[in-house]
């Protein structure tokens, strides 16, 4: 059972456009989310983060919206660069277990920002 | 440099067998955190440890164990190893048990199960 979904496994943009990484999930327990960045041979990095109590969150290029009712949250990077090319991943944290100290992980979309 | 150190970066080995990751989480982390990566999925959340105890339970198999010893490094033991055991392994640590919004993540281990 996928809690967090990233239903598109790559996204290619041209650069100096807009990114958007899209991300779902079905438990409404989640009260945080995060979204991390992955280069090859490298572990996942922390991007940005958002709690549930606020709908937008913005670090420089990079932009984390969350729409409680829809159970979306998105990702955008403007202006996408070459470097931004790597694997992004959407997590929660919270389940419905009650254990509030793992975080959840969608699949991941591969972003690829061509010069 | 995320200040997690995961050995080894590689391994193989046959079905069967039994290995043991380590995992030395960042300077003054108390948790850490294990995490499964295989093809198809997405990071699976194994187990958690805070400063020596089990904290948190995730998708870990019983063929798979953990433990975080005194100086709060983790190894995390698979055993009877299967093909679908292959996968990328990776530690993270954060600084307190509720801080699982900051992990930081080591760089993994390659599991190869042949």
């Amino acid at each position: 059972d996928q809690q967090v979904k990233q239903n598109s496994p790559s996204l290619s943009v041209q650069e100096g456009r807009i990114s958007i990484l899209n991300c779902d999930y079905t438990n409404s327990m989640f009260d945080y989310f995060l979204w991390y960045k992955k280069y090859p041979a490298e572990g996942p990095t922390f991007l940005i983060s958002i709690s549930s109590i606020k709908d937008k969150n913005e670090d420089g290029r990079f932009t984390v919206f969350l729409n409680k009712s829809a159970k979306h949250l998105s990702l955008h990077i403007v202006p996408s660069q070459p470097g931004d090319s790597a694997v992004y991943f959407c997590a929660a944290k919270g389940d419905s277990g009650g254990s509030n100290y793992k975080l959840t992980f969608g699949k991941g979309t591969l972003l690829t920002v061509n010069p | 440099d995320s200040g997690v150190t995961q050995t080894p970066k590689h391994l193989i080995t046959a079905t069967g067998q039994r290995v043991t990751l380590r995992c030395s989480p960042r300077s003054g982390d108390l948790s850490v955190y294990w995490y499964q990566q295989s093809l198809d999925q997405g990071l699976q959340f194994l187990i958690q440890y805070y400063n020596g105890e089990e904290r948190a339970k995730g998708n870990i198999l019983e063929r798979f164990s953990a433990q975080q010893f005194p100086d709060l490094h983790s190894e995390l033991n698979l055993s009877s190893l299967e093909l679908g055991d292959s996968a990328l392994y990776f530690c993270a640590s954060s600084a307190r048990a509720g801080e699982g919004e900051k992990l930081f993540f080591g760089s993994g281990t390659q599991l190869s199960v042949l």
